[in-house]
């Protein structure tokens, strides 16, 4: 597609649950990457995903989060036993690949955990 | 660790004026690539503006242009005859290394007022 494409555009679930984003990234992109953005916390880095491998969790908050990439295309986020603190936009982006190119970012997915 | 400090959370312009956001960060990194985004209200992260360290020019787009200030670790961004539509959070965002992950600082709000 023309560009990054995530969803759902908002996603409400209770407390425990388990949740998962999608993101298309620019066809071509061989990076991705995942981004939280939360009032107290700012924009934080989650993951990054160079063709179907993840060189970087690092960001990752917790074994509750997990995510794969297939086919070195669309990318899924879980979340699993969803908290309160999880709420967020999570944001999606992807890039060229190589140092230095610019992210193209999604309009991200908001969650709420009630 | 790699840290970037936005330290107008708000400010406000009037249409047409010029203003100046400014950005500083802290790395011992000698190559590295600093971005400036914005992101209005439909959420969406737009890429205003890349400078690359290894140049000394300031990087310009049309009515955006930055100071950058290798050795004090300066980033500003500065945006000329203001338009309503730039209403937005702008955020300052720096990366280094092959997976190419963003640093963002806390954003700044800015509003431009007619």
């Amino acid at each position: 597609g023309a560009g990054v494409s995530q969803s759902p555009s908002n996603k409400v679930t209770e407390k425990g649950k388990d949740v998962e984003l999608r993101c298309d990234p620019i066809s071509g992109h061989t990076a991705l990457y995942w981004y939280r953005q939360s009032l107290g916390q700012g924009l934080e880095f989650l993951i990054y995903f160079q063709g179907n491998s993840a060189p970087d969790k690092s960001g990752l908050p917790s074994d509750r989060f997990s995510a794969e990439r297939t086919g070195g295309s669309v990318s899924t986020l879980t979340i699993q036993r969803t908290q309160q603190e999880d709420s967020a936009v999570y944001l999606c982006a992807s890039s060229l690949g190589t140092r230095g190119q610019p992210q193209h970012f999604g309009d991200g997915t908001r969650l709420s955990i009630l | 660790a790699q840290t970037v400090t936005q330290s107008q959370p708000e400010m406000s312009v009037q249409e047409a004026e010029t203003v100046t956001l400014s950005c500083t960060y802290d790395t011992s990194e000698n190559n590295y690539y600093l971005f400036w985004y914005k992101q209005p209200p439909s959420r969406q992260m737009i890429l205003v503006i890349r400078q690359e360290a290894y140049k000394q020019q300031n990087a310009t787009e049309n009515r955006f242009s930055v100071n950058f200030q290798k050795a004090a670790k300066s980033f500003s961004l500065k945006i000329s005859d203001s338009q309503l539509g730039d209403t937005a959070m702008y955020f300052c965002a720096f990366s280094y290394n092959a997976g190419n992950m963003l640093t963002f600082g806390g954003g700044t709000r800015l509003m431009v007022k007619p």
